[in-house]
């Protein structure tokens, strides 16, 4: 039962365009969600998060949106950079789960200079 | 500040042998938590300790284990290896046990091979 999907395994990207990585979720009690990325032989670094309360978190370059009624969240990459070329996970949480987060399968992106 | 680190990086294990991956929490956290990564997939959670104790669980068997040490380091082991263990296995410290995630620093993992 995956709860978390990330139904694109790979995208790729022309550097300086905006990068859309999507990710999508069946549970209802999540109330919390994370992307994480990951560099080979690196342990996953924090991104950007967002609370069920809000539609929108914004970062830097990095926003993240959040479409409760489709139960979908989207990562933006705006103006992307070769750096950003890796795994990215969307993970998310429930109330009362202590720190179990649950991952998508991960989008491998590699931004083309 | 020193970050999580995690040994061995790499091993390969014959299956039904017996596996202790370890784990050093980043300075001034208490909690930690283990997740598997198996080949093309994202993390699972494993297991959460916080002061010495269990402190949630996923979906894995009892043959999975752990400790939790005074200084908050860790250890995860595993029983009679199969051949589905193989999987990097990485570890994450934070500060508090309640949405431990918000403050979560993964370690570089650990690659499991069982033949």
């Amino acid at each position: 039962d995956q709860q978390v999907k990330q139904n694109s395994p790979s995208l790729s990207v022309q550097e300086g365009r905006i990068s859309i990585l999507n990710c999508d979720y069946t549970n209802s009690m999540f109330d919390y969600f994370l992307w994480y990325k990951k560099y080979p032989a690196e342990g996953p670094t924090f991104l950007i998060s967002i609370s069920s309360i809000k539609d929108k978190n914004e970062d830097g370059r990095f926003t993240v949106f959040l479409n409760k009624s489709a139960k979908h969240l989207s990562l933006h990459i705006v103006p992307s950079q070769p750096g950003d070329s890796a795994v990215y996970f969307c993970a998310a949480s429930a109330r009362g789960q202590g720190g179990k987060l649950i991952f998508g399968q991960g989008t491998e992106l590699s931004v083309k200079p | 500040e020193t970050g999580v680190t995690q040994s061995p990086t790499h091993l390969i294990k014959t299956r039904g042998q017996q596996v202790t991956l370890r784990c050093s929490s980043q300075s001034g956290h208490n909690t930690v938590s283990w997740y598997q990564q198996a080949l093309g997939q994202g993390p699972q959670f494993i297991f959460q300790y916080y002061r010495e104790e269990e402190n949630g669980r996923g979906n894995f068997p009892p043959r999975f284990s752990g400790l939790q040490f005074p200084n908050y380091s860790s250890e995860l082991n595993v029983n009679a290896l199969e051949l589905d263990d193989s999987a990097l296995y990485l570890c994450a410290s934070s500060p508090t046990p309640d949405r431990s995630y918000y403050g979560y620093t993964f370690g570089s993992g650990t690659r499991l091979t069982v033949v």
